[in-house]
């Protein structure tokens, strides 16, 4: 596998059950993002981590877990969701290097639909 | 806060034809700014990025971007488009330094006719 890879590709879920989205990068990166793509609206970053710590959370429910055990690889734990969060969720990764900016490598997402 | 706006959310051009996507940003320091394509099912790849040096920035597949900062503005344009560039559009800002905070606009799809 190369580049940023996630799964599942496709998750349907009703209301009530947990899930996990599994993101893993093969580009030797330290940082990870979760990103929200849903129909008609930008793209919403959600959470990030820089050397396997959360860094960044953009007031997401807490409904939305994540979890980065190493800096290969991120999960984003579902439990209770909502109709609204059915959306296409994206995971990236980068190389932190202190001030310079490196590009986001982004995986192909996992489309989510809550019944 | 920084923000970014895409003119036009979706852009129909025939083949051959010149393409302009364009979008304006707003930030309160020099920005670092980026256009993003995204294909269908797939995630967003980097088409090129501005990062102070030239403000005629050249990217993949024959596309390019000047920055403007009298115009506050990154338009992306391709001379001649072809079939294969149709996709989805991102244009981002992020604050120099401040590596990890992309800020997206609503993206621009683009059609090509044939």
């Amino acid at each position: 596998e190369t580049g940023v890879t996630q799964t599942p590709r496709h998750l349907v879920m009703g209301m009530t059950n947990k899930k996990s989205l599994k993101c893993e990068q093969h580009l030797g990166h330290n940082a990870m993002y979760w990103y929200k793509q849903s129909a008609k609206k930008p793209l919403e970053l959600m959470f990030v981590y820089s050397l396997e710590e959360r860094v960044e959370n953009n007031s997401v429910p807490s409904r939305f877990s994540p979890e980065c055990p190493n800096s290969s690889h991120l999960f984003l734990h579902l439990h209770t969701l909502q109709p609204e969060d059915s959306a296409l969720y994206l995971c990236a990764s980068s190389h932190e290097a202190g001030e310079t900016y490196n590009e986001q490598f982004f995986g192909p997402g996992t489309r989510l639909t809550v019944l | 806060a920084q923000s970014v706006t895409q003119l036009g959310s979706h852009v129909s051009v025939s083949e051959g034809a010149l393409v302009l996507l364009r979008c304006n940003y707003s930030s309160s320091v020099p920005p670092y700014l980026f256009w993003y394509v995204q294909y269908p099912n797939q995630g967003l790849q980097l088409l090129l990025k501005y990062t102070s040096a030239a403000t005629l920035v050249k990217g993949i597949n024959g596309f390019e971007a000047e920055f403007k900062k009298s115009e506050t503005s990154f338009h992306l344009t391709k001379p001649s488009a072809h079939m294969s560039d149709a996709a989805e559009y991102f244009c981002a800002v992020s604050p120099t330094g401040g590596a990890q905070k992309l800020v997206f606009g609503q993206g621009t799809r683009l059609t090509i006719n044939p």
